[in-house]
């Protein structure tokens, strides 16, 4: 059974870094064509793609918002950490992690429930 | 970047009903679409990959079809389960997958 677990500050100040942590059990990252992703939801909103980190530690970063994103994985422990810098209230959202399966059916297959970052001051 | 256009941006449709959304990709992603359903305070889930194949444990009222820049998922026989916010999502521009801005169907 594939879950998926996000967890990390419901308020952050402006300008602040948000780390949040993806807790994963029922899959490995270390199986090829694997990888998490981080997606995001404003309040209201369509859903935005954010980070992803394969199997093979490659990453990649939504272009936009490429230079505040790091995302890293920690194999051992299954768990996934995206960091973004200098928070914005525009960054109001719910964020969630996600299996990505990147060979074969090119989805997100399966999701944690999310938390909602609120940035405020 | 691909942009996808869902249309109707919202629908409201009575249970039984066949209801179709439209999916339009802003350049050919040949069958690299899918569809999720998102229900209020829920996570997305998976329903349709690769523009036709149910995930498993998926009705089989859902389907979808298209291919190029046009596709649509449809819904036969509507159920109470089955209202909520659709989503198109295309992975053919790998690694920067987008979603189409959703469509909401209400009951009538």
């Amino acid at each position: 059974q594939v879950t998926l677990t996000e967890s990390g500050p419901a308020l952050v100040k402006p300008t602040q870094t948000l780390t949040l942590t993806c807790t994963f059990s029922g899959f490995s990252l270390r199986t090829g064509g694997l990888a998490v992703s981080w997606i995001r939801q404003p309040p209201g909103k369509a859903l935005e793609w954010l980070a992803r980190v394969d199997w093979d530690d490659d990453k990649y970063y939504n272009t936009s918002l490429k230079t505040r994103l790091t995302i890293s994985k920690d194999t051992s422990k299954n768990e996934v950490v995206l960091v973004m810098t200098n928070m914005d209230p525009v960054d109001t959202a719910t964020y969630f992690c996600a299996r990505t399966d990147t060979y074969g059916r090119y989805c997100f297959d399966f999701w944690g429930q999310g938390t909602l970052v609120t940035v405020s001051s | 970047d691909i942009q996808l256009t869902q249309s109707p941006s919202s629908l409201s449709a009575s249970v039984g009903d066949r209801v179709t959304i439209t999916c339009r990709a802003s350049q050919s992603i040949s069958v690299f679409l899918n569809w999720y359903q998102q229900k209020p305070g829920k996570a997305p889930k998976l329903l349709v990959h690769g523009l036709s194949t149910l995930q498993s444990g998926v009705p089989s009222r859902f389907s979808g079809s298209g291919f190029g820049t046009d596709f649509t998922l449809t819904i036969s026989n509507l159920q109470p389960e089955d209202f909520a916010t659709y989503y198109c999502q295309q992975s053919y521009s790998s690694p920067e997958w987008t979603f189409g801005q959703g469509t909401k169907l209400e009951i009538k």
